[in-house]
């Protein structure tokens, strides 16, 4: 089945730099690829998705690219701020596409 | 919308109780999924629906877990007897699908404590 690869497992920044988290996967049937952002005691929410038929997608300060070929797709947080320190979940839908595989999860911290 | 609703939020019972989370789903959506967050394992998907019916249940640990899903708008994760290593966050999400997912949204999750 699909099996979904994300790193680093925990990632520290200054305020103001970029983060990246990177995730990849298995199952090149795979077609959606949602980002969640976990905040302490809260559910997981959906901050940006992409679709296999496009590379790159941008909303503020959050960007998220695929690349098919190799099989991988990454968050990309510009500017952080504090209020970004979260848990960060990359998943992949499986090749019937009913079903999302969860990543491990990133712990983001944001040091002011 | 509402969102997905489950309660109760927050469960406490003692080992060899039976315990029963609820959760209803986003009007509309086909899909139902139940998942177990906890420190060491992450998300783990535990069971889905789909129409009511279960697809795959081949997360749910052992046979003291259970779920039903009696109509569209309605479905509960039961454990009979709980033990103290069933204690973690449960999430119900629900979506629909049509070349691929949409609307995945997650509900505020029962926090279980068993002792």
């Amino acid at each position: 089945g699909e099996n979904v690869e994300q790193h680093p497992s925990t990632l520290s920044v200054q305020e103001g730099d970029s983060a990246v988290i990177k995730c990849t996967y298995s199952d090149s049937a795979s077609n959606y690829f949602p980002w969640y952002k976990q905040e302490l005691g809260k559910r997981p929410q959906l901050i940006i998705d992409i679709r296999s038929n496009v590379g790159e997608k941008k909303d503020q300060r959050i960007a998220v690219t695929l690349n098919k070929t190799a099989k991988h797709f990454s968050l990309h947080i510009t500017e952080t701020q504090p209020e970004d320190s979260a848990v960060y979940f990359c998943a992949a839908s499986n090749k019937y596409g009913n079903k999302l595989v969860f990543g491990a999860g990133t712990i983001l911290r944001v040091k002011s | 919308d509402a969102g997905v609703i489950q309660s109760p939020r927050h469960e406490v019972t003692e080992m060899g109780q039976e315990v029963t989370l609820r959760c209803k789903p986003i009007s509309g959506h086909d899909y139902l999924f139940w998942y177990r967050q906890t420190m060491m394992r992450g998300l783990e998907l535990l069971i889905y629906f789909n129409n009511n019916v279960p697809i795959d249940d081949s997360g749910m640990p052992e046979d003291r877990f259970s779920a039903k899903m009696p109509n569209a708008s309605f479905s509960t994760l039961k454990i009979q007897p709980s033990e103290p290593r069933d204690s973690a966050v449960y999430f119900c999400a629900s979506g629909f699908f049509r070349d691929g997912p949409y609307g995945y949204t997650f509900g505020s999750g029962t926090r279980l404590t068993v002792v």
